[in-house]
């Protein structure tokens, strides 16, 4: 069955510093991997996805994410945080095999501090 | 604007009572899905429906109920049978049910039962 782990409920960063928010999934077949944000009490809005072609994806707000499929992960980065960029982040997989359905990871809290 | 509407933003209900949620979307999408987020739980499928006057049920299913009579719109009914229906409530919609194809999401409805 397929699946999406994020390591880390809850992360923390100071302002300026390096985010990177972790993602790993199960899928039998070639998967395609999406990153939202959540702002509370708000819709999920899409970051980036890997669909085909090349692995490093750039998306939104200076965020990327780099599908490697020999560790079977989607990590989240962005160079410099912003305080703007505290919200959850929701890792999701679907694939030919789920009847296309998507399967979200449990989400990562991410917090900058000044 | 093209874009997912929900309606209410927050909404009340008493134990026994069934209340159902709407979901408008005018981006001309086949595919439209209701989603359940807890703390903690990601989000959980509860329904989707890849045409209108046909719907599946998802991994949540017993509780709720859907009908899709237009392509526009896709209401959601909390029934008295929910044990547990106090939530966040969010519906999304696709381009054709494709794994490539990303889902936009509505702003959601919070949901408490008193």
């Amino acid at each position: 069955a397929q699946s999406v782990t994020q390591l880390g409920s809850h992360v923390s960063v100071s302002e300026g510093a390096l985010v990177l928010l972790r993602c790993n999934y199960s899928s039998s077949v070639p998967p395609y991997l999406f990153w939202y944000v959540q702002y509370p009490n708000q819709g999920l809005q899409l970051l980036l996805k890997y669909t085909t072609g090349a692995t490093l994806v750039k998306g939104i707000n200076g965020f990327e994410a780099e599908f490697k499929k020999s560790e079977t992960s989607f990590h989240l980065t962005k160079p410099s945080a912003h305080m703007s960029d505290a919200a959850e982040y929701f890792c999701a997989v679907s694939d030919l095999a789920t009847g296309n359905q998507f399967y979200f990871g449990t989400g990562t809290s991410l917090t900058v501090i000044p | 604007d093209g874009g997912i509407t929900q309606s209410p933003k927050y909404l009340f209900r008493k134990e026994g009572q069934n209340v159902t949620l709407s979901c408008e979307q005018n981006l001309n999408h086949d595919a439209m899905y209701w989603y359940r987020q807890d703390p903690g739980q990601g989000l959980r499928l509860i329904y989707y429906s890849q045409i209108v006057n046909d719907f599946q049920k998802g991994d949540i299913a017993e509780g709720y109920s859907v009908s899709r009579e237009k392509k526009e719109s896709f209401p959601l009914t909390v029934t008295s049978a929910q044990k547990n229906p106090t939530a966040f409530y969010l519906c999304a919609s696709s381009p054709p049910q494709a794994p490539y194809n990303e889902q936009f999401f509505g702003p959601g409805t919070r949901l408490t039962v008193l």
